[in-house]
């Protein structure tokens, strides 16, 4: 079955670059979509579509997703960007969505 | 607005059923997919099943697979999970999530706030 894997934490400094992957074969191939959840809360969505964002995320939100690796790039981060971030892909060949593990994004 | 508000979580014990409900608002609902995600206590995402906005389309994670049933009531703007056999494992916050096009392939663009399920003799 397919796997996507991503990091189980990213630590950054306020107002640096954070980027959080998702690794899966040929995953540049699907759709693949990203979300923020912040502690006790629903999920959001950031990212769709790789590169798509959203009415109301702000610019700093950015994404990527080619060969084997899909990326979410926060750019000038927040204290407020703490959160888990999950990617999410269609995998056609079991017929099932499937999610990343989930990345912790730590503010410094 | 478009507004999804799951209930019908519940302490059942294992080898029992229940069946949860997601009653949707702020958009037109037979014409969007719609799927439900489950989160364990301190856990990732994991998808539980999805439906095509006519309902003709039903998948299943392999987890879930015969055990619980997907529907959906497009008079109702209303989405369901029948769950039986429930098992420790499927203890977990259960989000009903809607899709952003007509097959359960289509992204996710809006979720609810989740309704709790605990199997626990």
């Amino acid at each position: 079955s397919y796997v996507l894997t991503q990091p189980p934490s990213v630590s950054v400094a306020p107002g640096e670059t954070a980027k959080i992957t998702c690794t899966g074969n040929n995953i540049g191939s699907k759709s693949l979509h990203w979300y923020q959840q912040r502690p006790g809360q629903a999920p959001v969505l950031v990212i769709h579509y790789d590169t798509d964002r959203p009415s109301g995320i702000p610019e700093r939100f950015s994404g990527s997703n080619s060969e084997n690796t899909a990326t979410l790039t926060i750019s000038s981060v927040e204290a407020g960007d703490e959160a888990d971030y999950y990617c999410l892909v269609w995998d056609g060949d079991t017929y099932q969505a499937l999610f990343g593990g989930g990345t912790r994004l730590t503010v410094l | 607005e478009v507004q999804v508000l799951e209930s019908g979580g519940d302490l059942v014990q294992p080898g029992g059923s229940l069946r949860l409900s997601c009653a949707t608002s702020g958009f037109t609902f037979g014409s969007y997919a719609m799927s439900w995600v489950r989160q364990a206590p301190g856990k990732g995402l994991e998808w539980v099943s999805g439906i095509g906005s006519d309902g003709n389309s039903i998948h299943y994670a392999d987890s879930v697979k015969g055990r619980f049933t997907i529907s959906r009531d497009n008079s109702k703007n209303t989405l369901y999970l029948q769950m039986s056999n429930l098992r420790a494992e499927d203890s977990a916050l259960y989000y009903c999530a809607k899709h952003d096009g007509e097959y359960d392939s289509s992204g996710i663009d809006v979720w609810g706030q989740g309704t709790t399920v605990t199997v626990s003799s």
